[in-house]
């Protein structure tokens, strides 16, 4: 059974601070790592993807990959109230078509 | 660019009625398409999947089918709706030509049954 795991939360954050969204993983065969946002009534946003040990960086949001840990997680710099949503962790092996999704994770980001 | 629809955005049914989802994908040619649901407070649970026209694979067994008629095309279909069928229906889609097969999810249908 793969499993993906994520804190539920709420992470509560002040604007402007660093909010640190983490997720694990069971499938040691796992290749492609995916971060969605997903704001209360809306449908999951891809905001992020990754499939190399290590950073990636685009705008505010930063993903990284540990693969030998198991640990993929998402940092958002200079934290904004529009980023207080359900941010979800998807994870996919190789040759499947179908991604393993956490719960997710409420963040809060107060003024 | 790619675009997803899904209709009816919402939809109040009542129990014992059948149910007709549509899920279409523009700008794009033989997607993998999937139908997810997400009741109240919970996660994300695959339906279906389908690597082409025709091609269809249940992952839960329920009183729920899928169709696939055209390339870019995905109906979500039920005889008669219960009430644990209420819930946040999503459509995605991946293109298959990129290694990552990153999942894109349509706007959604909430259901209601009653």
């Amino acid at each position: 059974q793969k499993e993906v795991e994520q804190n539920s939360g709420p992470l509560s954050v002040p604007e402007g601070a660093i909010a640190s969204l983490n997720c694990t993983y069971s499938d040691r065969g796992s290749q492609s790592f995916f971060w969605y946002r997903q704001y209360s009534g809306k449908s999951p946003e891809l905001i992020m993807f990754i499939y190399s040990n290590g950073d990636k960086e685009d705008g505010r949001f930063t993903a990284q990959l540990n693969k030998a840990s198991q640990y993929v997680s998402l940092l958002i710099r200079d934290s904004q109230p529009s980023d207080s949503a359900t941010y979800l962790c998807a994870v996919k092996g190789g040759g499947s078509y179908i991604p393993t999704f956490g719960r997710g994770t409420s963040l809060i980001v107060h003024p | 660019s790619q675009t997803i629809h899904q209709w009816p955005a919402t939809l109040v049914q009542p129990v014992g009625s059948p149910l007709s989802l549509e899920c279409t994908v523009e700008g794009t040619s033989n997607p993998n398409l999937y139908w997810y649901r997400q009741a109240a407070g919970r996660g994300l649970q695959l339906l279906f999947y389908s690597v082409g026209i025709g091609q269809i694979s249940s992952e839960v067994p329920q009183n729920l089918s899928a169709s696939r008629p055209q390339d870019r095309q995905f109906i979500l279909s039920s005889k008669k709706l219960l009430l644990s069928d209420s819930g946040f229906y999503l459509c995605a889609w991946t293109p298959i030509q990129r290694y990552a097969y990153e999942q894109y999810f349509g706007p959604g249908t909430r259901l209601t049954v009653t």
